[in-house]
Order: structure tokens, then sequence, then C-alpha cells
């Protein structure tokens, strides 16, 4: 069965850094390109990292290029997002969700439970 | 980036009317459309790939159509456990871009 379980979200003060994990199990981890998505509280879906199943390719939105770090560690099937310079809009929860693993099909076939980041003073 | 707009906004059914939801992109985008159902308090699951392809596992009443910038899923009498949001999704060009989504509630 195909798991991914999200850790690493909490209460950070606008200018704060933090990093969430993914750890993936039931699947070959390596095989897959994944990434990560956030849910606002308005129910907003955007999606805000990308990596391709080696880790040689990277993609950001403009909105989080350049504060945000996408990276993986195929040994430890976990893959992360680091956060920096957050701001009151990056309040969201943020989801790890899995590409399928067939020529360039960047859709979602699986989720995980969410991890919740709330930026506040 | 690629736009796209979900109509409506909330629809309000009856379990076993047949309903419609529309997706519209503000580009073609081919059939790189895809369909996700969210119920409260879970995460999104995929409905439809690429506008119109069923996926393992997902009840035959789902259905998808469309292809360019107009996009149509459709569930075929609904039930009770179809009630939640429903959102596309368009893989066709970086970023890549959701709708803001349909919400399906019990009339």
């Amino acid at each position: 069965e195909v798991q991914l379980v999200e850790s690493g979200g909490g209460l950070v003060k606008p200018g704060g850094s933090l990093k969430l994990s993914c750890a993936a199990s039931g699947f070959a981890f390596s095989s897959y390109d994944m990434s990560w998505v956030r849910q606002t509280p308005e129910k907003r879906l955007e999606w805000v990292a990308y990596i391709s199943s080696g880790g040689g390719s990277t993609y950001y939105p403009d909105t989080v290029k350049g504060r945000f770090t996408i990276s993986r560690d195929n040994a430890k099937n976990t893959l992360y997002l680091q956060m920096s310079s957050l701001k009151s809009e990056d309040t969201a929860m943020y989801y790890c969700a899995r590409h399928p693993n067939y020529g360039n099909s960047y859709y979602f076939d699986y989720w995980g439970q969410g991890t919740t980041l709330t930026v506040s003073s | 980036d690629i736009v796209l707009t979900q109509s409506p906004a909330t629809l309000s059914v009856t379990p076993g009317d047949s309903v419609s939801l529309s997706c519209r992109a503000s580009q073609s985008i081919s059939n790189n459309l895809h369909w996700y159902q969210q119920k409260s308090h879970e995460s999104p699951r995929l409905l439809i790939k690429y506008a119109s392809q069923s996926i393992s596992g997902i009840p035959s009443r789902f259905s998808g159509s469309g292809s360019g910038t107009d996009f149509t899923l459709s569930i075929n009498s609904v039930e009770t456990e179809d009630f939640g949001m429903y959102f596309c999704q368009q893989s066709n060009s970086w970023p890549q871009t959701f709708g803001g989504g349909t919400k399906l509630e019990i009339k």
C-alpha cells in the first residue's frame, strides 16, 4: 500500500524557517517524481515544488522560488521541503504528492495526509 | 500561468441526481486536465486523468470529457459518499495549476 506521511509542520513567525519531511513507503520511491502541494485556509490548491526521481531536476512557481527548496534522500525514502523567509500567505496544509512513473506525467496519483504550517507573529 | 475556472462554485443536489461540473482553461491545454475529489478532512484523491481516462478503483459513475479549454466532470446518479469538493488541475505547462473547486453539497 502506498503511504506518504508528512511531518514537521508548526507555528512559525514571519521571516522564519521550517523544514517539512515526507516519509514514503509501499512503492519504489527512487523511481518516482514527487511534488509538494499546499492548500490554503480558503481551500485553494497550489503546487509549490517538484523534484525528479533522481533529484537532478527541480521546479518552483514564482511565489516560492528562492525561498523554498525541495530535496530527497532516496536511501531513506524521504522527501523534504526547506522553507525560509516565510510569509503569512504561506500558511496552509502542505501535502506531498506522487507523480506516476511513466513519461512526463505531471498529475498526482497519491497524496499524503498533510502537515499544517501557520505563519503568524 | 494558465487559469482554471470551475463552475458552479457550489452545487446542491439530491442523491440520485446526475450532475456536471465545469472546468474552463484560460488557454488550450489539449487533454492535460485531471480531476480530484476531496472529502472533508481528507486529502485529494485522483478521479480522472487526461480529461477522460478512468482510474482504477474509482466508481464508473464518474466520467470526464472535453479538450482544449472546456472540460466536464459528470457524476451519474450521485451517492451520499460523493459529497465534497472537486478540483481540476492542468499539467500542460508549468506551473501546474488548479481550479478553485466546486463544492457538491446535499440539497
